[in-house]
């Protein structure tokens, strides 16, 4: 099984940069993933990590380090509308099932 | 990218009545999907995973005669809550992975249905 841990609320200043942290231990992994939840709406995908590094698409970054079971996804030039949920989630191995973190719920403020 | 549709977004029922939820993947085959659940200010919970052709998979938990799941084509899986009762009151949300997206890992969601029993 998983078990997938992160901060449950953050605050941020529009404009600023934010990084949520997301801690995982599996018995198995095939891949970190982060996905955006607006309050009501599903969840839409952000970044997908299997292999240590930075993955970097446009304000959003996201970096895994396996060794260290260790995951945060990172937003720059915060806007308003980037308010929401972050989910970090975890895919075992050999598998397409996701288990979710709680979420984070990020609020930017003016 | 692939589109994940749901239906009904929205259903309100008498308690005691069956409910039945439609997940459709709309431009590509999806040989499994994912049925989750989620409470209000909670984290989504893998109810069980839809496999064409054969029985789902249940969770820890899950009762799947309560919780009965079709999963007759390639591109359609239903989620049906028999005998409702106002715990079952949740957001339902379906999920199925597009193979040829089987690089970026990317799971598509459909918009989930939001399930209020009276």
């Amino acid at each position: 099984g998983q078990n997938i841990d992160q901060p449950t609320e953050m605050t941020a200043t529009e404009g600023a940069i934010v990084q949520i942290n997301c801690t995982y231990q599996t018995s198995g992994f095939n891949g970190l993933f982060w996905y955006q939840q607006h309050a009501g709406e599903a969840p839409t995908f952000l970044s997908y990590n299997v292999l240590d590094g930075l993955e970097e698409k446009g304000r959003f970054s996201s970096f895994l380090s396996r060794s260290k079971g260790y995951s945060y996804l990172l937003l720059k030039e915060l806007q308003m509308k980037d308010s929401a949920s972050y989910l970090c989630a975890g895919s075992g191995a050999g598998s397409y099932q996701l288990t979710f973190g709680k979420g984070t719920k990020l609020s930017v403020i003016p | 990218g692939a589109v994940v549709s749901q239906h009904p977004s929205w259903v309100i029922c008498k308690s005691g009545t069956s409910v039945k939820i439609e997940c459709r993947s709309l431009d590509f085959q999806a040989t499994t999907m994912f049925w989750y659940r989620q409470f209000p200010k909670q984290s989504l919970m893998l109810m069980a995973t839809s496999n064409e052709g054969s029985k789902a998979t249940y969770e820890q938990g899950v009762e799947k005669d309560k919780f009965l799941i079709n999963h007759a084509s390639l591109t359609l899986s239903t989620l049906t809550v028999t005998s409702a009762h106002p715990e079952d009151s949740s957001f339902y949300i379906c999920s199925a992975r597009d193979l040829g997206f089987a690089n970026t890992g990317e799971l598509f969601f459909g918009e989930g249905s939001r399930l209020t029993v009276l």
